[in-house]
């Protein structure tokens, strides 16, 4: 069945570093990609997406990389801030469906 | 743009009870979805709207629950004869459909706990 993986486990950074977030997906052909950040009692707020196509896409200090050979997609903040705190979600279409499913989100926390 | 609103923002209900929310899409997005989140995990799919038209149910949606989207404007879902399994927050999302990657714009969602 088709599944999508983020760690689970809070990832707890320094200000300054560059934090990393994994999502994996089996049993997919997305053509595309989301990255969401949703942040407690909020809705999840739509960052970023990447196509098949591309490898790479930026914005400001974010910056998304797509592996569809490795079929993971890598979310990377640089120069993180104490307001980077939140949950990060990916989230792929369904094939043929007109649904998105979501992972289970990674919660970052950065440390001043 | 206002962006995605929903109504309440918190409900606290007794088992058994119907319960009745609201969402109120940014207004020129044709697709409408509702999602519902538990504690660490991922918002999960309900439904989907494409303008008034239904087109798509999780199996996960038992008969007890049912969405409607009159008019292609604002949704509602309700959940009857209410369980305790039903505590959640329930997210409703809009995008403007012109192509299958719109990004979708969530609200704050409403939560729900059932006594």
């Amino acid at each position: 069945s088709q599944k999508i993986e983020q760690n689970s486990e809070a990832l707890n950074i320094q200000e300054g570093k560059t934090a990393t977030l994994t999502c994996n997906y089996t049993n997919y052909s997305p053509a595309y990609l989301q990255w969401y950040r949703q942040d407690p009692g909020r809705g999840p707020v739509f960052l970023l997406l990447i196509r098949e196509n591309e490898k790479e896409k930026r914005k400001e200090r974010l910056k998304v990389t797509f592996d569809t050979t490795l079929k993971q997609s890598l979310f990377h903040i640089t120069a993180s801030q104490p307001a980077d705190s939140a949950t990060y979600l990916c989230a792929l279409p369904r094939t043929g469906t007109y649904k998105y499913i979501f992972g289970t989100g990674t919660r970052l926390k950065v440390l001043a | 743009d206002t962006g995605v609103s929903q109504d309440p923002r918190h409900k606290i209900t007794k088992r058994g009870q119907n319960v009745t929310f609201r969402c109120d899409p940014i207004s020129e997005h044709n697709r409408l979805y509702w999602y519902r989140q538990t504690l660490g995990q991922g918002p999960e799919f309900l439904t989907y709207f494409q303008n008034e038209a239904q087109l798509e149910k999780s199996r996960l949606l038992s008969d007890r629950f049912s969405a409607e989207r009159p008019k292609g404007s604002f949704s509602t879902l309700e959940i009857q004869r209410t369980e305790q399994g039903d505590s959640a927050m329930y997210l409703c999302a809009s995008s403007l459909g012109r192509d299958n990657n719109s990004p979708l714009h969530f609200g704050n969602g409403t939560r729900l706990t059932v006594t």
